[in-house]
């Protein structure tokens, strides 16, 4: 499986944009690009998910590079409730059913 | 609408003996899909049921077993428990027919062995 690397951390205040980075630098041609969180106490939820173009849900928004090498998951307006573990995920298209094989992900501090 | 439902929410055994999760999938979806996460690690995958058979597996020994009933639950079965296999275990479902459709996880069951 192609890898991922994010940042261990990083903070942010309340009602301000937040930007988590993704690099993927070995993505193939079909590999969709999947944004996980997880919120303490419960089970990864997922977010937003996208191949070439950039995406938009009432969640996030994802914007993904031309050479598709990395990916920017946007929280318009992070709220206490976004403090969570985001995780980015490469799913190979096709072949994957639904085996996600997550690192370590970058947790998210809100300040209120 | 229920989500995906695990049962129970936590779980103490003693090394050596077998235990048994279970997990009800979200309406409509008939794919279930079993994770482990470590404390502090992300979550990584055992093994996926579809039509009552396991598709895929992860890098997880024989003693992790599950099954798949007709109405789409599953278990997922432990044996011969080790310490370090106490964690938060998680289920997962997806929608039939998409390959690439969300997951949509349960909040786990922590299993504790002592």
């Amino acid at each position: 499986d192609a890898k991922t690397t994010q940042p261990n951390s990083m903070e942010s205040n309340e009602e301000e944009p937040v930007h988590l980075p993704c690099n993927h630098s070995t993505i193939s041609g079909t590999d969709y690009i999947h944004w996980y969180r997880q919120l303490p106490s419960q089970g990864p939820e997922y977010v937003i998910h996208g191949l070439t173009s950039n995406v938009n849900n009432r969640m996030a928004s994802l914007a993904i590079a031309e050479d598709r090498k990395s990916s920017t998951l946007i929280l318009h307006r992070a709220t206490l409730r976004d403090a969570a573990v985001y995780y980015c995920i490469l799913l190979a298209g096709g072949t994957s059913y639904g085996k996600l094989t997550f690192g370590q992900g970058t947790i998210l501090t809100v300040h209120p | 609408d229920a989500g995906v439902t695990q049962s129970p929410t936590h779980l103490i055994k003693t090394r050596g003996q077998q235990v048994t999760l279970r997990c009800s999938p979200k309406s409509g979806h008939d794919t279930v899909s079993w994770y482990q996460q470590a404390l502090g690690q992300g979550p990584q995958f055992i093994f996926q049921y579809y039509e009552e058979e396991e598709r895929q597996r992860g890098n997880f020994p024989d003693r992790f077993s599950g099954h798949q009933f007709p109405n789409y639950s599953s278990e997922l079965n432990v044996n011969a428990l080790l310490l370090g296999d106490s964690a938060l275990y998680l289920c997962a479902s997806s929608e039939p027919g998409t390959r690439n459709s969300p997951l949509h996880f349960g909040n786990g069951t922590r299993l504790t062995v002592t």
